[in-house]
């Protein structure tokens, strides 16, 4: 069965920190992995990695996957009140998107 | 710009009744998609279709039913509602490169069964 571990499970941080989000999978056929930010709302998309070692920027987020380790962060620098959200990464297998269960992240001013 | 489109964002109905959840995306994406999303269990697969007549099971299909004669369409049916399928459901689509591409979900709807 496919398997996708997000750690932390929550965390609080102040505005100007770094946040490092973890995500390791066990999935069978691997086609890709991506990262979501949920606010209350709908996921919205923040990238998609398919090959190790090359990183993803947008802004202040960031992304890399290894896949020989199995497992991919997601880096927020410079955090902003407006960065408060669930975070969710899926793993692309050979028939399906599996979800971990999320990392909360809240700032604070 | 329409995007993707759920209705009802909210809805609250009692045990044993019938509920339809809408959805409907304007990008002609192939594929669709039914998510239901608990606390501690993340986003789980209910059923995906990959066009038009073609649908298939997810993770936890039991209690649910879906069609698609449009592509842009893509209702589930809770046939007889049950207190464990109170949940937020969210609708998603994506395009052609099949089930492991990126996926652009509805806004949801909150579902209480009582």
């Amino acid at each position: 069965e496919d398997k996708v571990v997000q750690s932390p499970l929550s965390l609080v941080v102040h505005e100007g920190d770094t946040v490092t989000l973890n995500c390791s999978y066990e999935v069978t056929n691997f086609r890709s992995l991506l990262w979501y930010k949920q606010e209350k709302k709908a996921p919205t998309f923040l990238f998609m990695l398919t090959s190790s070692g090359i990183e993803k920027k947008s802004g202040r987020l960031s992304s890399i996957l290894d896949k020989k380790e199995l497992f991919s962060i997601l880096n927020i620098t410079a955090t902003q009140t407006g960065d408060s959200a669930v975070y969710l990464c899926a793993v692309g297998g050979a028939n399906k998107l599996s979800f971990g269960a999320g990392t909360t992240v809240t700032v604070r001013a | 710009d329409a995007g993707i489109t759920q209705s009802p964002r909210y809805k609250i109905t009692e045990t044993g009744r019938q509920v339809t959840l809408m959805c409907h995306q304007t990008w002609s994406h192939s594929y669709m998609f039914w998510y239901r999303q608990d606390l501690g269990h993340g986003l789980r697969l209910i059923y995906y279709s990959a066009a038009a007549d073609i649908t298939d099971k997810g993770e936890v299909p039991d209690g649910y039913v879906v069609s698609r004669s449009k592509t842009e369409n893509f209702p589930l049916t809770l046939e007889s509602a049950t207190r464990s399928q109170t949940s937020v459901y969210f609708c998603a689509s994506s395009g052609d490169r099949g089930l492991t591409d990126t996926q652009y979900f509805g806004p949801g709807t909150r579902l209480t069964v009582l």
